[in-house]
């Protein structure tokens, strides 16, 4: 069974930073994608960012640019996101997604239940 | 990185069908048959109900239905069921830099 938990979400101030976790089991991580969508409380779904199955192609949106950073470690089955300069527009839940393919195709299978992240002071 | 254009809602009664359209442009929607559409219920995870614009993952009900013409995805549901009731999203892939664009999302009301 696939299962994708997220974690490092919670309460910080403008300006701060944080770092998501996600823990992947059930599959061959290294042979996926993965992804970080978000939702703002109230409002639809925003793509973050994406990494291929190697680290080789990395994207971001252009509203986190610069202040987020993707990676993973295969050899841990775990996808992080490395939040800086957090404004309080990003506040939201963060989703972990695992893509279809090996280079991102934007085809998200497995979704984990997400973790809260709230920018305020 | 404009999101994709859906209706902000739509509504039928059981047993009818319904159709959310999804609007792009030239660079995602038109560009790439890399159109998924995602089911959530309140306080829900996203469920993918269609992907690579018509298929099908297992275990998805047969009443789901998927279609690009242009630069428009469209979903349609069949025989609607109250269990329908959600809200629902479409996601393109853009290109490799910035990979995923989603619609604003449509509420389906089964009245």
């Amino acid at each position: 069974e696939v299962q994708l938990v997220e974690s490092g979400g919670g309460l910080v101030q403008p300006g701060r930073s944080l770092r998501l976790s996600c823990a992947a089991s059930g599959f061959t991580f290294d042979d996926y994608a993965m992804h970080w969508v978000r939702q703002a409380p109230g409002k639809g779904l925003e793509w973050v960012s994406g990494i291929s199955w190697n680290s080789g192609s990395i994207g971001y949106a252009d509203s986190v640019k610069g202040r987020f950073t993707i990676s993973r470690d295969n050899a841990k089955n775990s996808l992080y996101l490395q939040m800086n300069s957090l404004r309080a527009e990003d506040t939201a839940l963060y989703y972990c997604a695992k893509d279809m393919a090996a280079a991102a195709a934007a085809l998200f299978d497995y979704w984990g239940q997400g973790t809260l992240v709230t920018v305020s002071s | 990185q404009s999101a994709l254009t859906q209706p902000a809602s739509v509504s039928g009664s059981p047993g009818q069908s319904i159709t959310i359209s999804c609007t792009g442009t030239s660079s995602d929607v038109g560009s790439y048959n890399l159109v998924s559409w995602y089911q959530q219920h309140p306080g829900k995870a996203p469920k993918l109900m269609i992907y690579e614009g018509s298929k099908r993952p297992s275990g998805v009900s047969n009443r789901f239905s998927g279609s690009k013409s242009g630069n428009t995805a469209s979903l349609t549901i069949s025989g609607l069921q109250a269990e329908d009731e959600a809200d629902y999203y479409c996601c393109s892939y853009a290109g490799s830099s910035t990979p995923a664009v989603f619609g604003g999302g449509t509420q389906l009301t089964v009245l």
